[in-house]
């Protein structure tokens, strides 16, 4: 039984620069919700795709967007990074998007210079 | 005012030390509760949900005071594997979904 797998595992960038993180469910899983977790904090919630739609969406700015595929997979893009943007990118997959348990992946640790 | 408050730490203890962490939450809306366990820098996995009439596994008991809004994660007889930042977590409604809010994590080393 896979779990949530995210992918690449780290990853540096240059201020301006986009990038794009990957991340598959857990098998029988259909949502995805990303966070950001900076150092000494805990993980704040990005956004939630369900059905291919972002479904509910945290105090993030529009530099951040997502997408979700038909398999479930989804992508988090980040633009025009900052030097703030620097964390550990957590993907967490659940069935449905009232569901509480949330399994994630081992994230994407993302530097920016 | 955080949503959802932890003291830090960084808690260092004996083995088989009891320890005890708190964590309020401001929103009163919230419904469903409970505590994460984080490895250095690895993803965070559930320990275990927070029930109104308390409950325990194994050395971990958890509490939750709706009326003062606040949880706790008692643990007893500390190995040396307790070591991690255990991080609360608050659950609401919003819309047809749930709302989940982390607090910052309360960092726990156990000293042999």
């Amino acid at each position: 039984d896979a779990g949530v797998t995210q992918s690449p595992t780290h990853l540096i960038k240059t201020r301006g620069q986009q990038v794009t993180l990957r991340c598959s469910p857990k098998s029988g899983h259909d949502t995805v919700s990303w966070y950001q977790q900076a150092l000494g904090q805990g993980p704040q919630f990005i956004f939630q795709y369900y059905e291919e739609e972002e479904r509910q969406r945290g105090n993030f700015p529009d530099r951040f967007s997502g997408h979700q595929f038909p398999n479930y997979s989804s992508e988090l893009n980040v633009n025009a990074l900052l030097l703030g943007d620097s964390a550990l990118y957590l993907c967490a997959s659940t069935r449905g998007v009232a569901a509480e348990k949330l399994f994630f992946g081992s994230g994407t640790q993302l530097s920016v210079l | 005012r955080k949503e959802v408050e932890q003291d830090p730490g960084p808690f260092n203890v004996p083995e088989g030390a009891t320890v005890a962490f708190n964590c309020t939450y401001s929103n009163s809306a919230s419904q469903s509760f409970f505590w994460y366990r984080q490895d250095c820098r690895k993803e965070p996995k559930l320990l275990m949900s927070v029930y109104s009439s308390g409950n325990e596994d194994g050395r971990f008991t958890a509490q939750l005071n709706r009326a003062s809004q606040y949880i706790s994660l008692l643990i007893r007889d500390s190995k040396l594997s307790d070591s991690a930042t255990y991080l609360c977590v608050v659950s609401r409604r919003s819309g047809s979904a749930r709302q989940l809010t982390f607090g910052s994590g309360t960092q726990l080393t156990v000293l042999p």
